[in-house]
């Protein structure tokens, strides 16, 4: 069965600060990945996947990630965050032989200090 | 507006009782997830339908049951609650398999005591 793995529980950062928030995930075969974003008192969001192609992959709000096959990983990355990122990242996959389950990472809680 | 309505928004039920949840898709999704998150976790896998079959189930035991329903709105069971049933109950809808990516909703917070 596959799982992922978010190594940073806590994050706290200053406004402006750059972003990098770990993602691994344990499966050998093809995937799908996503990043969520939980907004304090909101529902999950997609913030962006990647599915095939260009290993980088654009998002909303300026959010991008880099799917890194021979490292099982999935990072996301913001170069400048802001106040309003303040929120639970999760990152979650979609393994070939896993219908349509997602398998999520425990999340991530960021703080941005204005 | 999420556009995936889940109800109730909060539910509080004693030991042993039954919980019924309710979920209405995005118009034209066919398919619903439910995921469980508990409090500092993230979300874990419950049920999938599509087109009204059950198409994957997860490591939960037989007291969770779950139906969808022609309109293709889903309703999620739990019998026998256990204080550790206390979680945040997500239904996710999509028009297909993952691949379409999931819209969630605001989910129903059940507190078991």
């Amino acid at each position: 069965a596959q799982s992922v793995s978010q190594h940073n529980h806590h994050v706290i950062l200053s406004e402006a600060a750059s972003l990098e928030l770990g993602c691994n995930y344990s499966y050998g075969g093809t995937v799908n990945l996503f990043w969520y974003v939980q907004y304090p008192g909101q529902h999950l969001q997609l913030l962006l996947k990647y599915f095939s192609g260009d290993p980088l992959v654009k998002g909303i709000k300026g959010f991008e990630a880099e799917f890194i096959k021979s490292k099982f990983s999935f990072n996301l990355r913001k170069p400048s965050v802001q106040w309003s990122d303040t929120a639970e990242y999760f990152c979650a996959v979609n393994a070939e032989n896993a219908g349509n389950m997602l398998t999520f990472g425990g999340g991530t809680r960021l703080m941005v200090k204005p | 507006d999420a556009g995936v309505t889940q109800s109730p928004t909060h539910l509080i039920k004693t030991r042993g009782q039954q919980v019924t949840l309710r979920c209405s898709p995005i118009s034209g999704h066919k398919s619903v997830s439910w995921y469980q998150q508990v409090l500092g976790q993230g979300p874990q896998f419950i049920f999938q339908y599509y087109e009204k079959e059950e198409r994957g189930r997860g490591n939960f035991p037989d007291r969770f049951s779950a139906r969808q329903f022609p309109n293709y709105s889903s309703e999620l069971n739990v019998n026998a609650l256990l204080l550790g049933d206390s979680a945040l109950y997500l239904c996710a809808s999509s028009f297909g398999t993952a691949n379409y990516g999931y819209t969630f909703g605001s989910g129903t917070r059940l507190t078991v005591v």
